[in-house]
């Protein structure tokens, strides 16, 4: 299978800590993509790194990308309830003409 | 904002029954997808299709087929729903090139039972 594998599946954090989430992939990528879904409602799209970059911003959100380890990370500052989600990272192989997701990793904040 | 649109949120039907399940999108978007998802499995891609009237096998096609007469509207079909096909189903569509966004429905939860 060529899907990513994020970890940890599961990650319980105090409100106002910082969360980070990796994602691995196998063979080379054109992009990379993180995904947050609610429970019980689709995915929304967060923010898209190309293979070209290694690091992207969006509001609290930091997405780093190192190709030589084929694998990315999702840093979330200053946490929230309202983070509490799943993440998930998709994969756009060079290989492929769809995006692939993986597992998830299921984020809860604490209050 | 992109709205995708999913006909029903929760569905139960019986083993052997023709399910229809219908997704619409807003945006004029030529890429449609259609997913399911289970726990520890992820998202896995049933069916997608580029253009109307095209229609491409994902990872897992066995038991279902697609419908897309038409641009806005792409529907997964279960030909004769089996106990094992209950799972959430998503739809998603995309602009252009395979590599943009993906913007997602709500979801059925289909039960087959």
């Amino acid at each position: 299978s060529q899907q990513g594998e994020e970890d940890p599946q599961a990650l319980s954090i105090q409100e106002g800590e910082n969360a980070t989430m990796n994602c691995s992939y196998k063979t080379s990528i054109n992009n990379l993509q993180w995904y947050r879904q609610n429970s019980g409602r689709g995915l929304v799209h967060l923010i898209l790194i190309r293979s070209n970059e290694r690091e992207k911003h969006s509001g609290r959100l930091r997405v780093t990308l190192d190709t030589s380890k084929k694998s990315s990370s999702l840093l979330i500052t200053a946490s929230r309830a309202a983070d509490t989600a799943s993440y998930f990272c998709a994969t756009l192989y060079s290989s492929a003409s769809k995006i692939i997701f993986g597992s998830g990793t299921r984020l809860s904040i604490r209050p | 904002d992109v709205k995708v649109t999913q006909s029903s949120r929760y569905l139960v039907k019986r083993t052997g029954e023709k399910v229809f399940l219908e997704c619409v999108q807003d945006m004029d978007h030529e890429n449609m997808f259609w997913y399911r998802q289970d726990p520890g499995l992820g998202l896995r891609l049933i069916y997608f299709s580029y253009d109307v009237k095209m229609k491409e096998k994902g990872d897992i096609p066995e038991g279902y087929s697609v419908s897309r007469e038409k641009k806005e509207r792409f529907s997964l079909i279960l030909e004769s729903a089996s106990t094992n096909q209950t799972s959430m189903y998503l739809c998603a569509s995309s602009y252009g090139h395979s590599n943009q966004p993906q913007h997602f429905g709500d979801g059925t939860r289909l039960s087959i039972l």
